[in-house]
């Protein structure tokens, strides 16, 4: 057990351009979360899966964002034509769904920038 | 709508001092309540939760919290602060029985250790 892994750990693009990041969660666990974290903020629900299923998205997900986890195990989190609003620190989180109660387990994220 | 409230966004005690995180939450039915630690450049490790069991909870590295229903608050102690324990801390809720993942977090404390 590796724990929960991001990359890249950073990311420094000029607005308007792509980005994805990925996400390993554990590897037994079948929920996977997103979230955002502003500076001085506590980190925002952005969206979650079960297995491959993305069962929830928050309006905070914009159109120009896309999370997939194709076969339930690592995810992806794109942004399209990004602002430099998205700049921010990109949680992920993974937990089983039948030991939830136990809290999530979060990566240490990937540090966005958007110039 | 549930939500968290943090008092005060920065806490300074002395090395051996009480430590005090104050936490009010709100919600429409019986929460299941997280407290977050978070180092610099790190993701968020869990302290210690509260899923209606015993109302005083123990957690790692000598934390501690009491659920108050009547008071609607969820405060984060520690009998005797250490320069380690400098970070920045997060109290969270989710009142989703279905999905204790999806949490809505306060904007965080961050505790200063001074020797």
């Amino acid at each position: 057990d590796t724990g929960v892994s991001q990359d890249p750990r950073h990311k420094i693009t000029k607005r308007g351009q792509n980005v994805t990041f990925r996400c390993d969660p554990i590897s037994e666990h079948n929920r996977l979360y997103w979230y955002r974290q502003t500076l001085g903020q506590g980190p925002e629900f952005l969206t979650y899966f079960q297995n491959e299923a993305q069962l929830e998205k928050s309006r905070l997900l914009s159109d120009r964002f896309s999370a997939e986890r194709p076969k339930g195990s690592f995810s992806t989190l794109e942004i399209q034509r990004t602002e430099q609003g998205d700049s921010a620190m990109y949680l992920c989180a993974s937990s089983h769904s039948s030991a939830e109660r136990m809290g999530l387990f979060f990566g240490s994220g990937t540090q966005l920038s958007v110039l | 709508a549930q939500s968290v409230t943090q008092l005060g966004s920065h806490v300074s005690v002395s090395e051996g001092a009480l430590v005090l995180l104050r936490c009010n939450y709100s919600s429409s039915v019986p929460p299941y309540l997280f407290w977050y630690v978070q180092y610099p450049n790190q993701g968020l490790q869990l302290l210690l939760k509260y899923t209606s069991a015993a109302t005083l909870v123990k957690g790692i590295n000598g934390f501690e919290a009491e659920f108050k229903k009547s008071e609607t608050s969820f405060h984060l102690t520690k009998p005797s602060a250490h320069m380690s324990d400098a970070a920045e801390y997060f109290c969270a809720v989710s009142d989703t029985p279905g999905n204790t993942g999806k949490l809505i977090f306060g904007q965080g404390t961050t505790l200063q250790v001074k020797p």
